[in-house]
């Protein structure tokens, strides 16, 4: 079964832990992104690879880090220094080489720090 | 990137069509108009995408006016799980661009 998983679904922290979340895609993209989502907002990204062993910051990057050692995963760390870090937190990928590059998203992984 | 306006939001019968309506007057010739929707705590799923002319897949249709400045999403027949937030985006055509911009979208609302 072809897609990008999120897991795990709902996550709990509490303030000051460093949380890892994960995203896996079997769809041989090259290209994957993280974005998250307040209540009532639309999406902002926070990071992109477009290709393995890089990435790029987006527009809210500061309090997140990530890695892109395998094509197939981009791991998001939200670190304690993010100050605001409860949000729904969607992973998407894409082909990365097309002019009409079509993003497909997982089903998120909603964060609560407590 | 040019701005859409969507209505915030509609309602439709079950089994009827639904038309969600878009309007992007600032778009450009090189941006494309896609169209995704988001079911409550779900992550948004992919509709169809055009550039000019009119396009259907198995989800939807989209209609896009001869001077590309509004676009209407096609649901041919509307079936519950259709109820969801429904967004339409402008992207340049170009493989820089990397980020896709949401905004508030149009909650569709499908009645029994």
């Amino acid at each position: 079964d072809g897609g990008i998983t999120q897991s795990p679904k709902y996550l709990f922290r509490k303030e000051g832990q460093n949380v890892t979340l994960s995203c896996e895609q079997n769809l041989n993209h090259d290209a994957m992104y993280w974005y998250r989502q307040d209540p009532g907002q639309g999406l902002r990204l926070i990071y992109y690879s477009q290709i393995v062993n890089d990435f790029q910051k987006g527009d809210i990057a500061e309090g997140y880090s990530v890695s892109r050692e395998k094509k197939e995963s981009f791991p998001l760390t939200v670190t304690s220094a993010q100050k605001n870090p409860t949000a729904f937190y969607l992973c998407a990928s894409s082909i990365g080489s097309a002019v009409t590059d079509t993003q497909y998203f997982g089903p998120g992984t909603r964060l609560t720090v407590l | 990137d040019a701005k859409t306006t969507q209505p915030t939001s509609m309602d439709c019968a079950e089994g009827r069509a639904a038309n969600l309506p878009c309007n992007h007057s600032t778009i450009s010739g090189n941006e494309y108009v896609y169209w995704y929707r988001q079911i409550h705590s779900q992550g948004p799923q992919y509709i169809i995408h055009g550039l000019k002319n009119n396009e259907t897949n198995e989800m939807a249709s989209l209609i896009i006016t001869e001077d590309r400045k509004s676009s209407t999403l096609i649901l041919p027949h509307a079936t519950l799980r259709d109820t969801a937030v429904y967004y339409c985006i402008v992207r340049p055509r170009t493989l820089s661009n990397y980020k896709l911009t949401f905004g508030k979208g149009t909650l569709l609302t499908v009645n029994p």
